[in-house]
């Protein structure tokens, strides 16, 4: 069965960097779309950034452009978010997902908690 | 940007109620249009993609409709299980975005 399972996530200060991973399992990886969706604490769901199946391409959210940066390795069936000059605005639970039929979300994994505090 | 704007933002109802949450985008998305249903603590769960199509596993009571601007989530008749907050999400440009969320909530 598909899994998604996400680690990487804790607490860190303002200014600094977090890398999240996201091991897949259960299908084809290297022929998805894959993408980072964030939840803050109470709040509703944002997309953050998306991976073309073969990572040639990647778009992103305009309130991470600059600072996050989505990549894979289809080799180990692992996501990634590399997560710079964290913000308390950050703080969220990050998910990935894996895009079906043109980008809906189609398998969720249990997301990870990133809290950025001083 | 694409704006996503659902209404209402919550809703109560009873166990058998028909409800019907209303997402609008702020430009036409033809039918790129997916709908997700979350539970407190849990990921999210895909229902309706394409703005119609019911994903796999998914209870027949929940049907999708709408195209260009305006779309509609329907749930048939409540169930106990169906009291969750659901999300519309716009997936014709980036960026993907969703709207801001309907709770559905025990009357």
């Amino acid at each position: 069965q598909v899994q998604l399972v996400e680690s990487g996530g804790g607490v860190v200060q303002p200014g600094t960097s977090l890398r999240l991973s996201c091991a897949a399992s259960g299908f084809t990886f290297s022929i998805y779309g894959m993408h980072w969706v964030r939840q803050a604490p109470g709040k509703g769901l944002e997309w953050v950034a998306i991976i073309w199946y073969d990572g040639s391409n990647k778009y992103y959210a305009d309130s991470v452009k600059g600072r996050f940066t989505i990549s894979r390795d289809n080799s180990k069936n692992t996501l990634y978010l590399q997560m710079n000059s964290l913000r308390a605005e950050d703080t969220a639970v990050y998910y990935c997902a894996r895009g079906f039929e043109g980008d809906h979300l189609d398998y969720w994994g249990q997301g990870t908690q990133v809290i950025v505090s001083s | 940007d694409i704006q996503m704007t659902q209404s209402p933002s919550s809703v109560s109802a009873s166990v058998g109620d028909r409800v019907t949450i209303t997402c609008r985008a702020s430009q036409g998305i033809s039918n790129w249009l997916a709908w997700y249903q979350q539970k407190p603590g849990k990921a999210p769960k895909l229902l309706i993609y394409a703005a119609s199509s019911l994903q796999s596993g998914v209870p027949s009571r929940f049907s999708g409709s709408g195209s260009g601007t305006d779309f509609t989530l329907t749930i048939s008749s409540l169930q106990p299980e169906d009291f969750a907050t659901y999300y519309c999400q716009q997936i014709n440009s980036f960026p993907r975005t969703f709207g801001q969320g309907t709770k559905v909530e025990i009357k």
